[in-house]
């Protein structure tokens, strides 16, 4: 299973555009990119997944370059409620190879 | 139904004691996880039920025993436990699996049980 490497920590102003970038050098063929939003005491909630160039919903903006080695989370215009801790996972759709490992994640503490 | 339901939200036990949580869901995912999470920490897998059946156990103690009596329940039993199994414990399902290459829309998780052993 493609292991994960992102910064531990960003810092960012209310209304900026966050950019989020994770590693994954050892991605298979069939696996999907998918990142995850955790508020303190909950469970992480789904944001977007993708599996190659872009994908864009209502909260984000996925970006995933050609050789799908890493993949950049967009948040445009962030406020304080994105203060959250951000995970990307990358695994296939069988439950033998599902994406099931977090790595550290991304803390974005997002300031006034 | 879009959502995981666990139960309790807290729980504080004994070392001696013997109790169980509770994850439930109506979505018809055939994959029910089970994870722990410390403080600061990511979550780490603990089981996995694949069409109610036990597929993945990461090394957990003998102390934590889940159980999985249909497709929409999954239980996890507590017994004897020590106070570094205080911890928020997450239950997730998914799809069992849409054949190599489909997409899905990953985990959909609770919100947890925190449990603190005294």
């Amino acid at each position: 299973l493609a292991k994960t490497t992102q910064p531990i920590s960003m810092d960012s102003y209310e209304g900026q555009e966050v950019n989020i970038t994770c590693s994954h050098n050892n991605i298979a063929t069939n696996d999907y990119i998918t990142w995850y939003q955790q508020f303190p005491s909950q469970g992480p909630r789904f944001i977007i997944q993708g599996y190659k160039t872009k994908v864009t919903n209502e909260v984000a903006s996925l970006f995933i370059p050609a050789d799908r080695k890493s993949s950049t989370l967009s948040l445009p215009r962030v406020s304080l409620s994105d203060t959250a801790v951000y995970y990307c996972l990358v695994g296939g759709t069988d439950t033998g190879r599902r994406a099931l490992t977090f790595g550290s994640g991304t803390r974005l503490q997002v300031q006034p | 139904d879009t959502e995981v339901t666990q139960t309790p939200k807290h729980l504080v036990m004994g070392m001696t004691n013997k109790k169980s949580l509770k994850c439930e869901q109506h979505m018809g995912h055939r994959a029910m996880y089970w994870y722990k999470q410390k403080a600061k920490k990511p979550p780490e897998l603990m089981f996995v039920y694949s069409y109610e059946k036990l597929s993945i156990n990461e090394s957990v103690p003998s102390r934590f025993s889940p159980e999985c009596p249909n497709s929409s329940l999954l239980n996890l039993h507590l017994h004897a436990l020590q106070p570094e199994d205080s911890a928020l414990y997450l239950c997730a399902s998914s799809q069992a699996g849409s054949g190599q290459g489909m997409r899905d829309y990953g985990y959909t998780f609770g919100s947890g049980t925190r449990l603190t052993v005294v």
